[in-house]
């Protein structure tokens, strides 16, 4: 069973660019979930889909950060503009219904210069 | 705000000795996870404790959830040299779907 996959695993950009993470959930794993970890700090949640929908978007930072998930399949998390405290190791996890577990992707190392 | 402290942050020990990391909160969890994570990689579950009082063992690992489901340990015997990363503990409050991790405690095994 192939695990979650995150692209890209580092992106380096500028202040004011945009860049769109991209993860893959296992297949078949209705809830999918954008967790983030900002330098010295712990692992925070932003946001829980089940299927295509948003059930809970309440760790999202502001409305610069805008997720989707076509088709209750892959998700993308796109920055527009990002900022220089964006920085950080964004990762996506999903489960399955029933399961207690979540697996993770490898993270998306996303440093803003 | 549910928070969830881990100690100690770094832990460096010699092969064959045992350790406890400590995970607390003032709040109440419905469950609690353990996760460890690599260098480059996401977390990996360990062990999900769900009722107060709960003991898991997996091989040299004990995990313990406390009575009252404020906190929880991981005690590791006799360590070896593959237990070193970063151990994470990480609560549910309700349901499955929202994860409050601790800050993790870094541990490296010498040989």
């Amino acid at each position: 069973e192939a695990g979650v996959t995150q692209f890209p695993s580092h992106s380096v950009i500028e202040k004011g660019q945009t860049v769109t993470l991209r993860c893959d959930p296992i297949s078949g794993h209705d809830n999918l979930y954008w967790y983030r970890r900002v330098m010295g700090k712990e692992i925070k949640f932003l946001l829980h889909f089940v299927k295509e929908s948003k059930q809970d978007e309440s760790g999202m930072p502001n409305n610069r950060f805008l997720a989707e998930r076509t088709g209750g399949t892959y998700s993308t998390l796109k920055v527009q503009p990002a900022e220089l405290e964006d920085s950080g190791v964004y990762f996506c996890a999903s489960r399955g219904i029933g399961d207690y577990g979540y697996t993770f992707g490898s993270g998306t190392r996303l440093t803003v210069v | 705000t549910q928070l969830l402290e881990q100690s100690p942050q770094f832990l460096s020990i010699q092969e064959g000795e045992n350790l406890t990391v400590y995970c607390n909160s003032s709040s109440v969890f419905s469950s609690l996870q353990w996760y460890r994570q690599e260098p480059g990689e996401g977390p990996v579950l360990l062990v999900t404790v769900v009722t107060g009082g709960e003991v898991k063992k997996l091989k040299r690992l004990t995990f313990q959830f406390g009575d009252a489901r404020k906190d929880s340990s991981l005690h590791i015997t006799a360590a070896q040299p593959g237990d070193t990363g970063l151990y994470l503990c990480a609560g549910f409050s309700g349901g499955y779907n929202k994860l409050i991790f601790g800050a993790g405690t870094r541990l490296a095994v010498h040989p």
